[in-house]
């Protein structure tokens, strides 16, 4: 695609239930990040793939939290056991590789949990 | 590891004034820095980059960014604000020796008021 697309857009669960969330990235892209985005929080880094490298896993918050990269393309970040503190916006970019290239980011999937 | 402040939650400008973003960086090596901005319900889009070489860098929409070493700091700018300016503003570095990834401040939200 032209860009960089997530979804669902919007996701509302329980507390307590696993949610998935993807990303697909822009095509020929190695690098593909997450963020997560809360109000007043800022952006904070959740992890990292580059190419067929370990990923870069220092930014989850917790055990809860995990995300895999399959085929070097499409990207799913799994939370498990969702606890309200982990509404946010999830927001995923791309990029031709690391170091001095722009990162694309998706719209972003809103997740709310009650 | 590499880190970003953007000391000012809110700056609010009238139109037609200059406007200043302040960001300061702290690496253990030489920086790569970036700007990022995000309006109302967007993903966040590149804006300008610092790599290497002049220490004024240039963007899109007008805006500028100088590189000061010495002052750990990379501050956006533009001459002249515009009300459609007025958006969520993300510094953002990376350690040029490092193989971790780009770390992103907790943002600044800028109000142009007419």
């Amino acid at each position: 695609g032209a860009g960089v697309s997530q979804s669902p857009s919007n996701k509302v669960t329980e507390k307590g239930k696993d949610v998935e969330l993807r990303c697909d990235p822009i095509s020929g892209h190695t690098a593909l990040y997450w963020y997560r985005q809360s109000l007043g929080q800022g952006l904070e880094f959740l992890i990292y793939f580059q190419g067929n490298s370990a990923p870069d896993k220092s930014g989850l918050p917790s055990d809860r939290f995990s995300a895999e990269r399959t085929g070097g393309s499409v990207s799913t970040l799994t939370i498990q056991r969702t606890q309200q503190e982990d509404s946010a916006v999830y927001l995923c970019a791309s990029s031709l590789a690391s170091g001095v290239n722009i990162q694309y980011f998706g719209a972003g999937t809103r997740l709310s949990v009650l | 590891a590499q880190s970003v402040a953007q000391p000012e939650d809110q700056v609010n400008v009238a139109e037609g004034n200059p406007l200043t973003v302040k960001c300061t960086y702290s690496v253990s090596g030489n920086p790569y820095l970036f700007w990022y901005v995000q309006y109302p319900n967007r993903g966040l889009q590149f804006l300008l980059k610092y790599i290497t070489g002049d220490n004024l860098v240039k963007g899109s929409y007008g805006f500028e960014a100088e590189f000061n070493k010495s002052q750990t700091s990379f501050h956006l700018k533009k001459p002249s604000a515009l009300v459609s300016d007025s958006a969520l503003y993300f510094c953002a570095v990376r350690d040029k020796n490092s193989n971790n990834d780009m770390r992103f401040g907790a943002g600044t939200r800028l109000t142009v008021k007419p």
